[in-house]
């Protein structure tokens, strides 16, 4: 079974400062997708940032940008310029790919980020 | 654009009584997950369901069922709630392809007292 790891419980910026949250997984899965999600205050699960396993560019989504190691089944996501917004719980997930049906994620223990201004 | 739509967004029971949740996934997606988040934990999956056939299970109570209607629509049933049962509980959808992400809801949050 897969397990996804997140080693920071809490992390801590200055506004506009850049920040690095880490992951890893653990998987024997050669094909794969990793995302990070983000829960404010509010609750709600947003998508950030979404990379699939066979591409070797990192994927990156305006401030949000991912470090993807696949050798080392590492997946940090970079945060730049980092704004009062970007407070929240993230969580980084894996899925397998679907070959028919639907693949459930699976979440990491969550890094919660504060943003001191 | 539509979102997924949950309802009740909360709901009070008392032990032992009955819930069920409802998920209307966005438009076109036809697949369906449940999630259990509990306090300060991660989401963990329940139950999932691919053109209204049950996909796969992960972690959900026998005294919890669910299924996916012909509009795509799904519902958790959860009876004999216990304390446990607390919890904030996400539906998302996706699209049948390969790549798809899938999309979450804004939970129901699931109060047993």
């Amino acid at each position: 079974a897969q397990t996804v790891t997140q080693s920071q419980p809490e992390m801590s910026v200055q506004e506009a400062e850049t920040v690095t949250l880490s992951c890893t997984y653990d998987t024997s899965e050669s094909d794969y997708y990793l995302f990070w999600y983000k829960q404010p205050p509010s609750r709600q699960m947003i998508l950030v940032i979404r990379q699939e396993a066979y591409k070797q560019q990192n994927a990156t989504e305006n401030r949000f940008s991912v470090n993807f190691q696949k050798a080392a089944k590492s997946f940090s996501l970079k945060i730049s310029d980092s704004q009062l917004g970007d407070a929240a719980m993230y969580f980084c997930a894996y899925r397998s790919p679907k070959v028919q049906g639907a693949q459930k994620l699976v979440f990491g223990q969550g890094t919660r980020l504060t943003i001191n201004p | 654009a539509a979102g997924v739509i949950q309802s009740p967004r909360h709901l009070i029971k008392e032990k032992r009584e009955t819930a069920t949740l409802k998920c209307y996934p966005i438009p076109r997606h036809d697949t369906v997950y449940w999630y259990q988040q509990g306090p300060g934990q991660d989401p963990q999956f329940l139950i999932s369901f691919y053109e209204k056939m049950q996909s796969d299970k992960g972690s959900i109570p026998d005294r919890f069922s669910a299924q996916q209607f012909s509009d795509y629509h799904s519902e958790l049933n959860m009876s004999s709630l216990e304390l446990g049962d607390s919890a904030l509980y996400f539906c998302a959808s996706s699209l049948p392809l390969r790549t798809d992400t899938q999309y979450f809801g804004p939970g129901t949050r699931l109060t047993v007292l």
